[in-house]
């Protein structure tokens, strides 16, 4: 099956800082990708799509001067978490779709932030 | 827009029993529907799907069941082992469309 990986897996950042999380298609091109987020215990949460060379389109109540999101080629789409505060710390998945409507995911960054 | 609701949230099955997993949607106009099954600390992993073409579809011990008219469909886990201890999740999507999730069902498969 297609495979998407996340870099890093892991971070730890103080408040205030910014945070980049990477998002790869590995096998496959991917002209649209999502980024989730995940609060324990809880479903995945959309918080944007992210088309090859446009805009993100964010959901409504996501802070897009928060959540800068850039797709920059086929296989790659990043999240950076601005000025991140202890209420950002979270697990943030993306996930890239294949074809119509398959969507495959990456294995999450759980974010801290102290 | 689409909403889509799962039951039941936490499951519990004897090993060797099965295990069904229901959800409903509200948008007619879906006609795709993956199941992800997440372990802890990681991301969803697709273990099947169904069009709106098809009314049943099976991988093994798992299979999935589509009623279009009522806007039900299933997931039906049998001969259930250890590591299908994990949390569900079912979904729900239009072609080129965002895919809209249920919140989770918790399955726990005791020896």
């Amino acid at each position: 099956g297609a495979v998407v990986s996340q870099h890093p897996s892991r971070v730890i950042c103080k408040s205030g800082t910014s945070v980049k999380i990477e998002c790869r298609s590995l096998d496959f091109q991917a002209t649209t990708m999502f980024w989730y987020r995940q609060f324990p215990k809880q479903s995945l949460m959309l918080m944007a799509t992210s088309n090859e060379g446009s805009k993100a389109t964010y959901e409504q109540g996501v802070e897009k001067d928060k959540f800068l999101i850039n797709h920059a080629s086929l296989t790659l789409s990043t999240l950076t978490v601005t000025s991140a505060h202890p209420e950002d710390s979270s697990f943030y998945i993306c996930s890239a779709r294949v074809g119509a409507a398959e969507q495959y995911f990456g294995p999450g960054t759980r974010l801290t932030v102290t | 827009g689409e909403n889509v609701e799962q039951h039941p949230s936490t499951l519990s099955v004897q090993e060797g029993d099965s295990a069904v997993i229901k959800c409903t949607y509200s948008d007619s106009a879906s006609n795709y529907f993956p199941w992800y099954k997440q372990e802890l600390g990681k991301g969803p992993q697709l273990i099947i799907d169904i069009r709106s073409n098809v009314g049943e579809k099976k991988d093994q011990r798992i299979a999935v069941t589509l009623n279009k008219t009522a806007k039900h469909f299933s997931l039906h886990i049998t001969e259930t082992q250890p590591e299908d201890s994990a949390v569900y999740f079912c979904a729900a999507s239009k072609r080129d469309d965002k895919i809209i999730f249920g919140k989770g069902t918790r399955l726990h498969i005791l020896p």
